[in-house]
């Protein structure tokens, strides 16, 4: 199985930060590749497709980018609404791999 | 209002069984690869399981193979997961979501578009 590792497991940030998480694909998985947003006792959002198209409806803040086995999600002003899980997620074999995720916290 | 609504969760002993529903309603069912997505308290997400439209082709990870069943009904809009032989380890929010198709840049791609409120599934004697 493809294995998905993201970094970092957790960060702090403030309001208005650049915040970048990077997810790193155990093989090529071309540009396979979402990006999914979590709250607490929510189901979660998706933002990004194929590594790097936004979600219709996602705000212009979050971007993604990259190919092959290493990939990043950027937040470029962080928002308190973006206080949040994130969870990369490979679907370029069976099974489906997400990482593990990374917690967006307030400093 | 493009939905899903999970039910049938609920508390069961180690070795039991239990179905879960996914219904869908505001789009065309039948037309979208369907997946169950679990999360166990506290942990991260796990992709479970997905079915092919028409119902013919299933995909599962393998820590539930030979114990849980995929299927759907498109004469209801409905998704289950029949789960069997349930461990402690099965313990989660079981999440139903919408496998939806993109075409970019002369691309196929597949995501989660549409996510369901989740069920919860308690494995416990």
């Amino acid at each position: 199985a493809i294995q998905m590792t993201q970094s970092p497991s957790s960060l702090s940030a403030s309001v208005g930060d650049r915040v970048t998480i990077t997810c790193r694909a155990s093989q090529d998985i071309r540009n396979d590749l979402g990006w999914y947003q979590q709250k607490p006792g929510k189901a979660p959002r998706l933002l990004i497709y194929a590594a790097s198209s936004l979600q219709s409806g996602v705000p212009s803040r979050f971007s993604g980018s990259g190919s092959g086995t290493d990939f990043t999600l950027t937040i470029s002003c962080l928002q308190p609404e973006d206080f949040a899980t994130y969870y990369c997620l490979q679907d370029n074999k069976y099974p489906r791999m997400f990482g593990q995720g990374t917690k967006v916290e307030i400093k | 209002e493009v939905q899903l609504v999970e039910s049938g969760g609920g508390l069961v002993q180690p070795g039991g069984s239990l179905r879960l529903s996914c219904a869908a309603s505001g789009f065309t069912f039948s037309t979208y690869w369907m997946t169950w997505v679990r999360q166990a308290p506290g942990k991260g997400l796990e992709w479970v399981a997905n079915i092919k439209q028409d119902g013919n082709e299933k995909n599962y990870v393998d820590s539930v193979k030979g114990r849980f069943t995929i299927s759907r009904d498109n004469a209801k809009n409905s998704l289950y997961l029949h789960l069997n032989s349930l461990i402690v380890e099965d313990t989660a929010v079981y999440y139903c979501a919408r496998d939806a198709d993109y075409h970019h840049g002369g691309g196929d791609y597949d995501a989660f578009d549409i996510w369901g409120q989740g069920t919860m599934v308690t494995v416990s004697s």
